[in-house]
């Protein structure tokens, strides 16, 4: 199975921080990236899916990048509704892992 | 409104079984492959099960293989997992999620959570 591993695990930033977290697989899986967000009590949220296409409804603030096995998920502008846990998602084959999570706090 | 509901979450004795349902509205469920994932509270999510939209293919994570399987009725816009030989690892929270094609679990339901403890 593809291993997806996450950096940092946790953040602390402030409202209006620019914000960048990295998404690296254990071996190449092209663009096959997604990025969700996730607070407490709900269910993740997709952001940005094939490595760089935000998702409908997504404000622009989020973007993502990268292909093979280097992805970087940026907020450039922190907002109050974004301090949350991030997880990246592989689509490569099956079982489509996800990170272990960034958790971004005030 | 496009919506997958949970349901069937409880408490079972180890050993137990569970039959967890998801019930999808507002899309042509047929379209679309689906696929269970588990969260234990305060933990990451684990992808479980996958099954294609017409139910043929069908691919399971290690940690649950020969002990749950995955169906769908496509005439009743649902999918359902069912739970046997349960573990206490099996705990968390179980949410159905939609697959646009293979790129993005673009819809989730609210989760419906499994305790497994005597």
């Amino acid at each position: 199975a593809i291993l997806l591993t996450q950096s940092p695990s946790s953040l602390s930033a402030s409202v209006g921080d620019r914000v960048t977290i990295t998404c690296r697989a254990s071996q190449a899986i092209n663009t096959a990236l997604a990025w969700y967000q996730q607070k407490a009590g709900k269910a993740p949220k997709l952001l940005i899916y094939d490595s760089s296409n935000l998702e409908s409804g997504v404000p622009s603030r989020f973007s993502g990048s990268g292909s093979g096995t280097d992805f970087t998920l940026s907020i450039s502008s922190l907002d109050p509704e974004d301090f949350a846990t991030y997880y990246c998602q592989h689509f490569n084959a099956f079982p489509q892992t996800f990170g272990p999570g960034t958790k971004v706090e005030i | 409104e496009v919506q997958l509901v949970e349901s069937g979450g409880d408490l079972v004795q180890p050993g137990g079984s569970l039959r967890l349902s998801c019930a999808a509205s507002g899309f042509t469920f047929s379209r679309y492959s689906m696929n269970w994932v588990r969260q234990v509270p305060g933990e990451g999510l684990e992808c479980l099960s996958y099954i294609s939209s017409s139910g043929r293919t069908i691919y399971y994570a290690d940690s649950v293989k020969g002990r749950f399987t995955i169906s769908r009725d496509n005439a009743k816009n649902s999918v359902y997992l069912q739970m046997d030989s349960l573990r206490a690892e099996d705990t968390g929270i179980y949410y159905c999620a939609r697959e646009r094609t293979r790129d993005a679990f673009d819809v989730w339901g609210q989760g419906t959570m499994v305790t497994v403890s005597s």
